[in-house]
This record gives structure tokens, sequence and C-alpha cells, in this order.
């Protein structure tokens, strides 16, 4: 069975730093790894996708990559706004689950100004 | 542009009620999903249907059933309610089934249902 993982669960930064949020799966056998921010009671917005044959991708400020051999995924957020403060998704889209995404815990991501 | 659209958005129901969520894709999107966050949990998939046919089942109870309509909009509807239900309930599309296509997962804003 897929599993997910985020680490850490929440992080607290000043503006202005550069962080990275980790997901970890631990079947490489996926077909893509979509990252999602979630504000407080309301609904997922996809920030990037990334396909299995792909790296990287990146949107803005947010750098995401893609590590299959290792099961590994990063987001990369470069200089932190107090308007990044959400939770950070990860979901990882099986090659053998038809089209049910498995969701890590997310990361609780606090940017103080 | 236009996004999933789900409607109520917000229901209270007592228990052993009935509740009919309601999900409307993005345009010319034809695969639907349901999935169901309890507080403080990560989204679980419940069911998805592509073309009109269900294409994918979770871990919907057999008290929730499903469908996707000619239009393409979906109803989830919940009979028998039980306080565990209490929960937001998120709708996604994707243009054709994600795990084929490649395609990006967007979500709507989700239906809070709370049952008392």
């Amino acid at each position: 069975k897929q599993e997910v993982t985020q680490i850490p669960a929440a992080l607290s930064v000043p503006e202005g730093e550069n962080l990275v949020l980790n997901c970890s799966f631990t079947d490489s056998a996926i077909y893509n790894l979509q990252w999602f921010r979630q504000d407080p009671g309301k609904g997922l917005t996809s920030l990037l996708l990334i396909q299995s044959s792909q790296r990287e991708q990146t949107s803005g400020r947010l750098n995401a990559s893609l590590d299959k051999s290792s099961g590994r995924s990063t987001l990369y957020i470069a200089a932190s706004q107090p308007g990044d403060s959400a939770t950070y998704l990860c979901a990882a889209l099986l090659n053998n689950a038809g089209n049910m995404l498995t969701f890590g815990g997310g990361t609780r991501l606090m940017v103080k100004p | 542009a236009a996004g999933v659209i789900q409607s109520p958005r917000h229901l209270i129901k007592e228990k052993r009620e009935t509740a009919t969520l309601k999900c409307y894709p993005i345009p010319r999107h034809d695969t639907v999903y349901w999935y169901q966050q309890g507080p403080g949990q990560d989204p679980q998939f419940l069911i998805s249907f592509y073309e009109k046919m269900q294409s994918d089942k979770g871990s919907i109870p057999d008290r929730f059933s499903a469908q996707q309509f000619s239009d393409y909009h979906s109803e989830l509807n919940m009979s028998s309610l039980e306080l565990g239900d209490s929960a937001l309930y998120f709708c996604a599309s994707s243009k054709a089934g994600a795990a084929f296509s490649g395609n990006t997962i967007y979500f709507g804003e989700g239906s809070w249902l709370t049952v008392v």
C-alpha cells in the first residue's frame, strides 16, 4: 500500500527565507506527483504537477523536484512571504491505483512578517 | 477561469438523515472525483467517474452512493448519516482520467457537512 509522508508537519520561518518542504512515498511506481496548497477551511489549490518522467517543475517562486528512485519530492519556496502561510499537501498518483490520489499529511507553514 | 463548483458549501444534518452534495466540474472535464477530509486529516479518496461511468472506488461507505450525469455534473448521496460523517467533502475534476492522461486534478472549495 502506497504511503505518503510529509516532513516537517509544521514549519515557522521569518519572511524572506527560502524553504524546502519534503514529501516521501513508499512506492516508486507513480504516474505523477502533485503539490497542493490548502488555506484553513478552504479547498485545495493545485500548485505544481510533476510527471513521472520529469525531474522538476517551476512556477514563479515555487520549484518542485521529483526523484522516483529515492521516493522523494521536494517543494522549494523562494523568498517566502506571509501570504504563503498555509498547509501544503503532496499527493501521488500510483500506476496501479487508477485515479486515486494518495495524500501526505501536509506541512503547516507559517511565515512571520 | 472557471473552477470546480460545489454546492451547498455548508450543510447541517441530524443523525440518520440524508444529504446530497452536488459538483459541477470545470467545463470540458469529463472525470470527477470525490474526497472526504475529516478534521485534522488528509483527504481520502471516495469514488471517481469517467464519462459517466464509475472508474475507481475507494473508501466510500455502503451508505453513500454517487453518480455522474449526462452534463458531467456529479452528486454524492449520503444516507443514514452518522456523527463520523462530519467532514469537508471535496469534488475534483480533470480532463480524461488523470491516471491515463497525466492531467492536473483540480479541486473545488469543498462542502462542509456537519452531522449533529
